[in-house]
């Protein structure tokens, strides 16, 4: 079974301040996507990372995919009230299978 | 253009009664799967069709069923229903199926079903 951790589960921060998610896998993933949540929506996609070592940047926000394609990194700069949501990574071997999921709050 | 249309938003049922959900995915595309989400399980893959073919199937049992029609949209059935139903249903339809990953998923706004 191919599964993807998330760490940390929860997070409630102050405006201002930085923070980083964590995806990890035992299995490699041809691709990896992040996706953030609102309450009562969809998730919505954020960034597809498809090379190991790949970088991304989405303004305050740094996507990394790991190496070896097993693990991924969100990184947000300076947070803010609006990131607040439920952060899922996702990796892709023929389907996509989701992580748990971070629940990031931020207050103002 | 619109986006993916989920119907009903709400639904409550009783146990032992059989439901039906339906996805509307965006115009052109083909790929529709469909998701389970719960707090304690997270989204858990359901199914995904193409072309009104099921490629995909997760880890449910068979009382979760579902198909496509020639024009994309989709239907999930889940019968006899159970307490532990009681999730959110998502539908996401894409353009290109797998398998190379690099599809965007474009998620509807979910069906919550109640089972009391």
């Amino acid at each position: 079974t191919q599964l993807l951790e998330q760490s940390p589960q929860f997070l409630s921060i102050q405006e201002g301040e930085n923070l980083t998610v964590y995806c990890n896998s035992s299995s490699v993933f041809s691709s990896l996507q992040w996706y953030r949540q609102e309450p009562g929506e969809g998730p919505v996609l954020l960034v597809t990372v498809v090379t190991g070592g790949e970088v991304k940047k989405l303004k305050r926000l740094t996507f990394q995919f790991g190496d070896a394609r097993k693990d991924s990194s969100l990184h947000i700069t300076a947070a803010q009230p609006g990131d607040t949501g439920l952060y899922l990574c996702a990796g892709f071997t023929g389907k996509l299978i989701f992580g748990q999921g971070t629940t990031l709050q931020v207050k103002p | 253009k619109a986006g993916v249309t989920q119907t009903p938003r709400y639904l409550i049922k009783t146990r032992g009664q059989q439901v039906t959900l339906s996805c509307s995915p965006i115009s052109g595309h083909r790929s529709v799967s469909w998701y389970q989400q719960t707090p304690g399980q997270g989204l858990q893959f359901l199914f995904e069709y193409f072309s009104e073919t099921q490629r995909n199937k997760g880890n449910f049992p068979g009382r979760f069923s579902g198909r496509q029609f020639s024009n994309s949209r989709s239907e999930m059935n889940v019968s006899t229903l159970e307490l532990g139903d009681s999730a959110l249903y998502l539908c996401a339809s894409s353009f290109t199926p797998g398998p190379t990953g690099r599809t965007e998923a474009f998620f509807g706004q979910g069906t919550r079903l109640t089972v009391v």
